[in-house]
């Protein structure tokens, strides 16, 4: 069946560092892919989402682009902020199934 | 609009006890779903309603039970709790299917402890 893995955490980094998270899936067919933030004491909300190969998703300075040929993406930030701490989900949804396949998310800490 | 709302935040039960966790969403959302959340196991689907009036089971059923009682509301039913399902329950919806395309919106979650 579908599955999603992501980089176990927890990942600790300085502020202003790079950021990369990787996250590969298996899938058939063409899933649309998402990456999901939680923030300490809050629900998950959608940070960005791609719906076909090649397509980049981008918010808040977070990117990740849909990589059909890795089965991956992979979460980028160039520069990131105190802010930023959270625990990052990587999700896949197949085009002809109702439920998200959530990996098991990555706890990032940001050093001020 | 206040989205997907939960009740309530925290709950303390003994063994043996029973509950209800409710949620509502008011985004006119189709399909609505619950979640547990324990450490370093990510999110797991407990039930899903596609549709009112439709629910399905998920990853891990057992021990629980919902009703989809309108397109609004869709409550989680611990019939006798156990220490097993000290958890973050989460409820979230989505829209009507468009392809793949529909992503979730998840209310802030209800942390239960069972002891």
């Amino acid at each position: 069946g579908d599955s999603v893995t992501q980089m176990e955490g927890p990942v600790t980094l300085s502020e202003e560092a790079f950021l990369t998270i990787n996250c590969t899936y298996t899938a058939t067919g063409y899933p649309s892919l998402f990456w999901y933030v939680q923030y300490p004491g809050e629900g998950l909300q959608l940070l960005l989402k791609a719906t076909k190969a090649d397509d980049k998703g981008s918010n808040k300075g977070f990117e990740a682009t849909y990589r059909k040929e890795t089965t991956s993406f992979h979460l980028e930030k160039g520069s990131v902020q105190v802010s930023d701490s959270a625990v990052y989900f990587c999700a896949l949804k197949g085009s002809s199934a109702s439920k998200i396949i959530f990996g098991s998310g990555t706890r990032l800490s940001i050093r001020p | 609009n206040a989205g997907v709302t939960q009740t309530p935040k925290f709950q303390v039960l003994k063994t043996g006890q029973s509950m209800t966790l409710q949620c509502a969403q008011d985004m006119n959302h189709n399909s609505m779903y619950w979640y547990r959340q324990d450490p370093g196991m990510g999110l797991r689907l407990i039930y899903y309603s596609a549709s009112e009036g439709t629910t399905d089971k998920g990853e891990v059923p057992n021990g629980y039970n919902v009703s989809r009682l309108n397109k609004r509301e869709f409550s989680l039913r611990l019939e006798s709790a156990a220490p097993s399902q000290t958890s973050v329950y989460f409820c979230a919806s989505s829209p009507p299917r468009d392809g793949s395309k529909e992503t979730q919106y998840f209310g802030p979650g209800t942390r239960l402890l069972v002891l």
